[in-house]
Order: structure tokens, then sequence, then C-alpha cells
């Protein structure tokens, strides 16, 4: 079974800029969550999908936004860069949203905003 | 406010040795600890897990003590190989809401 996949694995922006990832989730997994990773704050809750529907969002300011698509795929969008965006993007998914403690990770998405 | 916490950034430990990673968290509703692994280059992958229900954990050479009093649980990595060498984390869940709550991580080093 393939595992979770995330694209682009690199990319590099500059100020202003807005940004699309991808995370397509293991196979008959419906719930996707996206995570962000820093070296001063470990791994931030994003938000969290479940069935195309946003069930759960964390602290993060609105030029975060995301969506699901009904074959489940998830897309992360981020407006207006800033350098501060500059991290390690990762997606994650479960069976259900229940199931979060059988969460599986993708390779992530490395963010540079120059 | 870091409800998971990780007080260690980086622990270095011989190999044969126990390595040890600690982490507390504050959230009483939490009900469900996890612990991962992460590469550099890859994403997280699970390692092991405890309900609050019981106190110890063990697979293979990873046990999880938890200690709910203390709102405290370890991870017990014996005997420590190199291949061990990565960033840990910590994570919890509870009450209705499923996400999970990282703590910052803990790089550990395991030398030859």
């Amino acid at each position: 079974k393939a595992g979770v996949t995330q694209t682009p694995r690199y990319l590099i922006k500059t100020r202003g800029q807005q940004v699309t990832l991808s995370c397509s989730p293991i196979s008959g997994h419906r719930s996707v969550s996206w995570y962000q990773q820093t070296p001063g704050q470990g791994l931030q809750f994003l938000f969290e999908y479940f069935s195309e529907t946003q069930r759960n969002k964390g602290n993060f300011p609105g030029r975060f936004s995301g969506r699901q698509f009904s074959n489940s795929r998830s897309e992360m969008n981020v407006s207006t860069l800033e350098l501060g965006d500059s991290a390690l993007y990762l997606c994650a998914s479960s069976l259900t949203a229940a199931s979060s403690y059988e969460q599986y990770f993708g390779p992530g998405t490395r963010l540079t905003v120059t | 406010d870091q409800q998971v916490k990780q007080n260690s950034p980086s622990l270095s430990v011989q190999e044969g040795r126990i390595s040890i990673l600690n982490c507390d968290y504050t959230n009483s509703m939490f009900d469900y600890f996890l612990w991962y692994k992460k590469y550099p280059a890859e994403g997280p992958t699970f390692l092991i897990s405890i309900s609050s229900i019981k106190d110890k954990n063990e697979d293979g050479r990873f046990t999880v003590f938890l200690n709910k009093s203390a709102k405290h649980l370890s991870l017990h990595i014996v005997p420590s190989q190199p291949g061990d060498s990565a960033v840990y984390f910590c994570a919890a869940r509870g009450g209705s809401n499923y996400k999970l709550t990282f703590g910052k991580g803990t790089l550990l080093t395991v030398n030859p």
C-alpha cells in the first residue's frame, strides 16, 4: 500500500507570493491533518479535514487555508508569504478523525521564503 | 501555551546504554499518548503509544511509562543503537477533540 505523498518536496518562494501544497493520503484514509515544523517550535497543528470538512483548526492566521477533495486528497494554501513561513509542512492521514492515534505522515514539503 | 513539553532539546548516549526521553503535559483531558521518531528529510513515524488506563507499554527495545499523577511520561530505549539517532516527538490527544498535540522534540544521538 502506498504511503502518504506530498508534492512538491521542495519549494522556494518570495515574500508576498502565495503557495499551494498538495497531499495524497493513504488509500482508504479519509482524515488529513497538516502540521508546520520549525526548529524552535516542533510540530504545530494547522488543521484537519475529514470528509471534505474542516474539523479542527490550529492557531494560525487566516493566510493559512486548506481544503479536501472528494477523493480525500488535500491542499494547503498560504497567501502573502512571510519569511517566518519558512518551514517543513507535514501532512498526515488516518482512517477516520477518531483514529488519529494511527496517523501516518508524509515526507513533508520544505518551503523556503526569501 | 505549551500543553506538551519536552524540556530536553537533545540527549547523547553511548551505544548499548539506556536512553530515557521525557515528556510532561498539562492538559488533564489527555488520555492517549504517542511517541514518534523522525529522521532528517522524512516524516515522523509512529513508535509506541500508551493509553491513560495503563502505566506501562513495552514493544521490543522500547518501553513507555506513564505517571498520570505527575502528568509525565517517558520513553526508554534499551539497548540504544546508533540507528536510534533521530528526533523523538511526544504527542497527546484527549476529549472529543482527536487532534494530536506535539512536543517540540528531543534530538537523540547514540554514539558508537
